[in-house]
C-alpha cells in the first residue's frame, strides 16, 4: 500500500517569512496530492491540490510543487500571517478527482511568529 | 455546498457501551464515505471505506466487529463502536465523496469519544 512521508514535524517561522512543507510517496500509482490544514479540535480543510499531470498550482501565497519522476511533493507557504499557524497534512490517492481513499502524512505542526 | 456534518459532537460513555456516531452529507450525495480515527497530536488514520448499499471494506488492523459501520443511504454513514474501551477513546472523523461531480474528499467536523 501507499506509504506517505512528511518533513518537518515541526516548523516554527517568523511572520512575513516563507514556510515550506516536504512530503514524499512510495505508490507511482497515486496521481493526486491534497493539502489539508487542521486546527485543534477541527476538521482537516483542504487547502490546494495538485494532480500528476501538473507540475505546480499556485493559489495566491500558497504552492504546491509535484516531482513525480522522484516521488515527492511540497507546500510553500509565503509570507507568513499568525492565522496560518495550524498542523498540515499532506496525502496522496490514486483518484485524481481524490474520491478513492487518501494516505495521510505524519503532519507538520506550523507555528507563525509575530 | 459540500457540507458534511457528524452527531455528536462528542460523546462520554462508560467501558463496555457502545456508541453511535453519525455522518451526514447535506447538500449534496455521497456514494462513498470515509472513517478516520486521529489520536492526539497524530495523523488521520483510514480506518474503513464505507460505500452506500455495501459492506464496508476495512483497513488492515482494524477490527469490523468492534467498529460497525452502516451505509444505508447517499447521504448518512453511521460508525458503532461496540463494547467500548478507554483505548477507543479518539477523535473520529469522516468525510464523504461526491456523486455530482464535484472533486475531492468533504471531511466532518469529528466526534471526540471519551470511554471512561
Amino acid at each position: 500500500g501507499e506509504n506517505v512521508e512528511q518533513h518537518p514535524s515541526t516548523l516554527s517561522v517568523q511572520e512575513g517569512d516563507s514556510a515550506v512543507i516536504k512530503c514524499t510517496y512510495s505508490d507511482s500509482a497515486s496521481n493526486y496530492f491534497p493539502w489539508y490544514k487542521q486546527e485543534l479540535g477541527k476538521r482537516p480543510q483542504l487547502i490546494i491540490d495538485i494532480r500528476s499531470n501538473v507540475g505546480e498550482k499556485k493559489d495566491q501565497r500558497i504552492a504546491v510543487t509535484l516531482n513525480k519522476t522522484a516521488k515527492h511533493f511540497s507546500l510553500h507557504i509565503t509570507e507568513t500571517q499568525p492565522e496560518d499557524s495550524a498542523v498540515y497534512f499532506c496525502a496522496a490517492s490514486e483518484s485524481t478527482g481524490g474520491g478513492n481513499k487518501l494516505t495521510f502524512g505524519t503532519g507538520t505542526q506550523l507555528k507563525v511568529e509575530l | 455546498g459540500a457540507v458534511v456534518s457528524q452527531h455528536p459532537s462528542w460523546v462520554i460513555c462508560k467501558s463496555g457501551t457502545s456508541v453511535k456516531i453519525e455522518c451526514r452529507s447535506l447538500d449534496f450525495q455521497a456514494t462513498t464515505m470515509f472513517w478516520y480515527r486521529q489520536f492526539p497530536k497524530q495523523s488521520l488514520m483510514l480506518m474503513a471505506t464505507s460505500n452506500e448499499g455495501s459492506k464496508a471494506t476495512y483497513e488492515q488492523g482494524v477490527e469490523k466487529d468492534k467498529f460497525l459501520i452502516n451505509h444505508a443511504s447517499l447521504t448518512l454513514s453511521t460508525l458503532t463502536v461496540t463494547s467500548a474501551h478507554p483505548e477507543d477513546s479518539s477523535f473520529y472523523i469522516c468525510s464523504a465523496r461526491s456523486l455530482q461531480g464535484l472533486k475531492g474528499q468533504y471531511f466532518g467536523p469529528g466526534t471526540r469519544l471519551t470511554v471512561t
